[in-house]
Order: C-alpha cells, then structure tokens, then sequence
C-alpha cells in the first residue's frame, strides 16, 4: 500500500513567486492535514480537510496560502506570493479516522 | 489548548549507552501521546502512542515511553543506542476529543557516536 506522497521534494522560489505544494494521502483516508516546520522550530498545524472540506484552518498564517482539495482525494497547498519567512518544511498527512496520522516524507520550500 | 515542551534540543550519546529523551505537555483536556521519528531525509514516522490502558508503551526499535499523568510527561527511553538511531524525534499530543490536529514538542536531534 503506498503511503502519502507529496510533490515536489524540493522547491527553490524567489520571493514573490508562486508555488504549489501536492500531497496525495493514502487511498481511502477521509482526513488530510497540512502542516508546517519552520528552521528551527517546532511542526505547525496549519490546516485538516474532512473529505473536500475544510474541517480546520485555523493555522493558516494568512490569506497568501490556498489549500484545496478538489474531490476530496489529492490535496494542494499554493503560496502566492511568496515571502521568505514561508521556507521551511511542509509536511501532509492523512489518517482514516481515529487519532492515527501517516505522514508524507515533506517538501522543503526555500524562498531567496 | 496544548503545548508540548522537548526539554533537550540535542542529545549526543554514545553508542550501546542508554538514552531517555524528555517531554513535558500541557492541556486542560484528555491527550493522546505519540512520539515521532525523522530519520536524515525522511518524512516522519510513527515510533509509539499512548492512547489508554498500560502507562508503559513500547514502539519499534526497540523504543519504549512512560506516560506519567501526574507529571504531564512521555518520556522515551531506549537501553541501548545504536548508530542507526540517529535521527530527530518529536514528541505530539492530540486531544481526546474536539480539534483533530496534533500539537508537536520543538524536537529533540539524536546523535549517535561510535
């Protein structure tokens, strides 16, 4: 059963850019999180879809992240524009239900 | 609300010595506990949860965790090291009930010398 995939591994942007971050969950799971580690810091909650919807946003640093998560199964984080204080690791993860989260292997978002 | 609190940012120790690595949390409400592993250029990977029954949880690697209610801790303890184990590992608590988001510690880097 393949895991939760996120597109792409790595991605280098200049600031005031636009990027677009995938993650495909495991097939089946209803709950999609994003989260986010900035340098240095602890991982941040910042968003759980319940199929398409948007269950918790509330992480969310501000109205430059879009996230979607068109019928309800791939999910997409656009940052635009992008400043440099959004480099970090972007993590997914999806869970069946439950308290149980698997998580994708990150995209590391540099902006310069 | 939550927080989780790694009480080292980094542990160096050596090789098939024992390690016990820290975490404190807060929450006015009922937790899960986990504890999360990165190895070098890897996502994350669940090591261990806590969700009831036995305070004393073991995970894979050989890996096992306390929950102690009474000090709000889950600390993860290993008898002994081995290089492999070299990764960073974040402790995260996620309430029983209400918000389904997780709620990391700032992480603790393992580092194993020979």
């Amino acid at each position: 059963e393949a895991g939760v995939t996120q597109f792409p591994s790595h991605s280098v942007i200049e600031k005031g850019q636009t990027v677009t971050l995938r993650c495909d969950p495991i097939s089946g799971h209803d709950n999609l999180y994003w989260y986010r580690r900035v340098m240095g810091k602890e991982i941040k909650f910042l968003l759980h879809f319940v199929k398409e919807s948007k269950q918790d946003e509330s992480g969310m640093p501000n109205n430059r992240f879009l996230a979607e998560r068109t019928g309800g199964t791939y999910s997409t984080l656009k940052v635009q524009p992008a400043e440099l204080e959004d480099s970090g690791v972007y993590f997914c993860a999806s869970s069946a239900g439950g308290s149980l989260a698997f998580f994708g292997q990150g995209t590391r978002l540099t902006v310069v | 609300a939550q927080s989780v609190t790694q009480l080292d940012s980094q542990v160096p120790v050596f090789e098939e010595a024992p390690v016990e690595l820290r975490c404190n949390y807060s929450s006015s409400v009922s937790v899960y506990l986990f504890w999360y592993v990165q190895y070098p250029n890897q996502g994350l990977q669940l090591l261990l949860k806590y969700l009831s029954g036995s305070t004393l949880v073991k995970g894979i690697n050989g890996f096992e965790a306390e929950f102690n209610k009474s000090q709000t801790s889950f600390h993860l303890r290993k008898p002994s090291v081995h290089i492999s184990d070299t990764a960073e590992y974040f402790c995260a608590v996620i309430s029983v009930q209400g918000a389904q988001k997780l709620v990391f510690g700032q992480g603790t880097r393992l580092t194993i010398n020979p």
